[in-house]
Formats: structure tokens, C-alpha cells, sequence
């Protein structure tokens, strides 16, 4: 079985500095996806980025990017230039590569607050 | 808008009624998802539905049924409840079973009295 660990609850940025979120996971599998969700206020799990475990390259979409270390099970959360609008619940979540019914491992969550 | 639209938004009741949440999805994707979001502890998947087959979590009680009439609706009747199945239920939709990217409707709050 696959678990999560998101180890900060809550966190705080300014408008426009640079925030990072972790996660860890622990997983037997060798080929698998890790993403980041967003969820705001609307309630709507919101996909922020998606990493296939086999590409050695960090994913990156526009401000937001991740430092996957496979060998440390790790994959961390970098949000450039945070903006009002990214405050939300941020969660890191797992799926085995070709698993039947997609399933997802989330991690807690973390609930970052971008304060003008 | 993703495209997958939860009703009711919101839903109260009491342990002795019985009650349905609906998803529907707009997507013209063919797996449709569960999930439960509880306040302490992570979001768990509760049922997969794809014309391939069903899968679901088998610590789910028998409270919760789910329906899945057609690729683009999915139902989860409620009976019976207790007050920890208290929750946020997430509904979620893919093209195809074993597909990556899923896409999220807004959940049903539900709260059990």
C-alpha cells in the first residue's frame, strides 16, 4: 500500500514571493504519477501539475514547479510569485502507473494562505 | 466549469432518511469516480465506475450504494447513515479506466444528524 505525507498543516506567503509545500511518499511500485491538487474555497480539486515517475525532469506548468526526488521519495511544491488567488488547500496525491480505477493516495493537505 | 456538476451542493439528514447524490459529466469521459473528503482524515476513493468494470474500496459500508445508469451520470444512494459519514463526497470523472487526469465536480457537503 501506498501512503502520503504532507508535514505542514498550514502556510503562510506575501503576494509575490516564492513558497514551497512538501510531500513525501513511500511506495514498493518503480513506475508511477505524483500530482498536486488544488482545492479553494469552490470546493473543486483543481490539478496544479503532474510528474511520471520514469522522466528525471521536474515538471513545471507557467509559476509553479516541482523538485521530484525519486530516490528520497520526495516531491515538493515551489509556487513562484504566489498571487491572492492561490490560496487554497494544497494536496499531494499518488497513482500506480496503468492501476485499474485510478486510484489516487492523497497526503492530508496543506492549506496555504497568500496574504497581500 | 471542469465540466462535472454535483447536485444537491449541500444536503442535511437524519440518520433514518434515505437520500441520493447525483454527478453528472460533460466531458464525454467513460470512468466515473467517489470520493470522500472527511475533516480528519485524507480523501479516499469509495467507488470506480468505467464500462470495463467496478471497483471499489471494500471498507465502505453497505450504506452507501452507487448507480451508474449510463457513462455520464453517477449516483450514490445514502441510507441509514451515521453522523461520521459526515463529509464532503467528491465526484470525479476520466476518459477511460485507467486514464491519470481526472477532473473534480465541486461535492456534496453532507451533514448527518
Amino acid at each position: 500500500a501506498q501512503t502520503v505525507t504532507q508535514s505542514q498543516p498550514e502556510m503562510s506567503v506575501q503576494e509575490a514571493e516564492t513558497v514551497t509545500l512538501s510531500c513525501t511518499y513511500d511506495t514498493s511500485e518503480n513506475n508511477y504519477y505524483l500530482f498536486w491538487y488544488k482545492q479553494p474555497p469552490s470546493r473543486q480539486m483543481i490539478l496544479v501539475i503532474r510528474q511520471e515517475a520514469y522522466k528525471q525532469q521536474n515538471a513545471t506548468e507557467n509559476r509553479f514547479s516541482v523538485n521530484f526526488q525519486k530516490a528520497a521519495k520526495s516531491f515538493s511544491l515551489k509556487i513562484s510569485d504566489s498571487q491572492l488567488g492561490d490560496t487554497a488547500m494544497y494536496f499531494c496525491a499518488f497513482m500506480k502507473h496503468g492501476g485499474a480505477g485510478n486510484m489516487l493516495t492523497f497526503g492530508g493537505g496543506t492549506r496555504l494562505m497568500v496574504k497581500p | 466549469e471542469t465540466g462535472v456538476t454535483q447536485t444537491p451542493r449541500h444536503l442535511v439528514m437524519g440518520m433514518t432518511n434515505k437520500k441520493s447524490l447525483k454527478c453528472e459529466q460533460h466531458l464525454g469521459h467513460n470512468a466515473m469516480y467517489w470520493y470522500k473528503q472527511s475533516a480528519k482524515k485524507p480523501l479516499e476513493l469509495m467507488f470506480v465506475y468505467s464500462l470495463e468494470e467496478r471497483v471499489e474500496n471494500n471498507s465502505v459500508p453497505s450504506r452507501f450504494s452507487p448507480e451508474c445508469p449510463n457513462s455520464s451520470h453517477l449516483f450514490l444512494h445514502l441510507h441509514t447513515l451515521q453522523p461520521e459519514d459526515s463529509a464532503l463526497y467528491l465526484c470525479a470523472s476520466s476518459h477511460g479506466f485507467t486514464n491519470e487526469k481526472l477532473f473534480f465536480g465541486s461535492g456534496t457537503q453532507l451533514s448527518v444528524l
